[in-house]
């Protein structure tokens, strides 16, 4: 199994509301990540778990909340978002640190718009 | 801080054609990995081809190969017998090994069109 799983595939929303993104993978991949992307434009890092632990946020606003309850699965609670929130959220998962090649394995993307 | 830079932000090749794709990047890290992903319409960012920075030998990939050449810090990709499928943009990426997670570094992107 060499794949890493995304639901919902789209998802509409208002800004009072509160959905969460999920992600699950059965790699053995003890790193994953959240991105955020936008058309035409590369992958954002949001956050990164590794071994089940936030290891990296980059400054993201509060009303993304990420959430690993074990290794096979992310999610991303979402609340009061933004109309500029509006993006491909793309969920990843790797190998971490050394010993691995490392690449990143990519699900297919949440859709996310927010109204 | 590491940067990946991709100079063409668009580029259209004809069927069964050879395109070269350009990516650069800055780091003073002596250890990492270099990749290219492809991102079609449907959208999900796929693997194209990977190089470890130790190896002088150029990767392939069936119609894929990359010109890696670590002191100019270049590393292109090569797409020959071009295929409609190969339409996508296509994402440079460097690796860094960490102990807090290998942290990735995008550059801007190509779009490739493949024309008939």
């Amino acid at each position: 199994d060499t794949e890493v799983t995304q639901t919902p595939k789209h998802l509409v929303m208002g800004m009072t509301n509160k959905k969460s993104l999920k992600c699950e993978q059965h790699m053995g991949h003890r790193a994953m990540y959240w991105y955020k992307q936008k058309a035409k434009k590369p992958p954002e890092l949001m956050f990164v778990y590794s071994y089940e632990k936030l290891s990296i946020n980059e400054s993201v606003p509060s009303r993304f909340s990420p959430e690993c309850p074990n290794s096979s699965l992310l999610n991303l609670h979402l609340h009061a978002l933004q109309p500029e929130d509006s993006a491909l959220y793309l969920c990843a998962s790797s190998f971490p640190r050394r010993g691995n090649t490392g690449e990143l394995f990519f699900g297919e993307g949440s859709r996310l718009t927010v109204l | 801080a590491q940067t990946v830079t991709q100079s063409q932000p668009e580029m259209s090749v004809q069927e069964a054609e050879t395109v070269t794709l350009s990516c650069t990047y800055d780091t003073s890290e002596n250890n990492y990995y270099l990749f290219w992903y492809k991102q079609p319409p449907s959208r999900q960012m796929i693997l194209v081809i990977r190089q470890e920075a130790y190896k002088q030998q150029n990767a392939t990939e069936n119609r894929f190969s990359v010109n890696f050449q670590k002191a100019a810090k270049s590393f292109s990709l090569k797409i020959s017998d071009s295929q409609l499928g190969d339409t996508a943009m296509y994402f440079c990426a460097f690796m860094k090994l960490s102990l807090v997670g290998n942290q990735f570094y995008f550059g801007t992107g190509t779009s490739l069109t493949v024309i008939p």
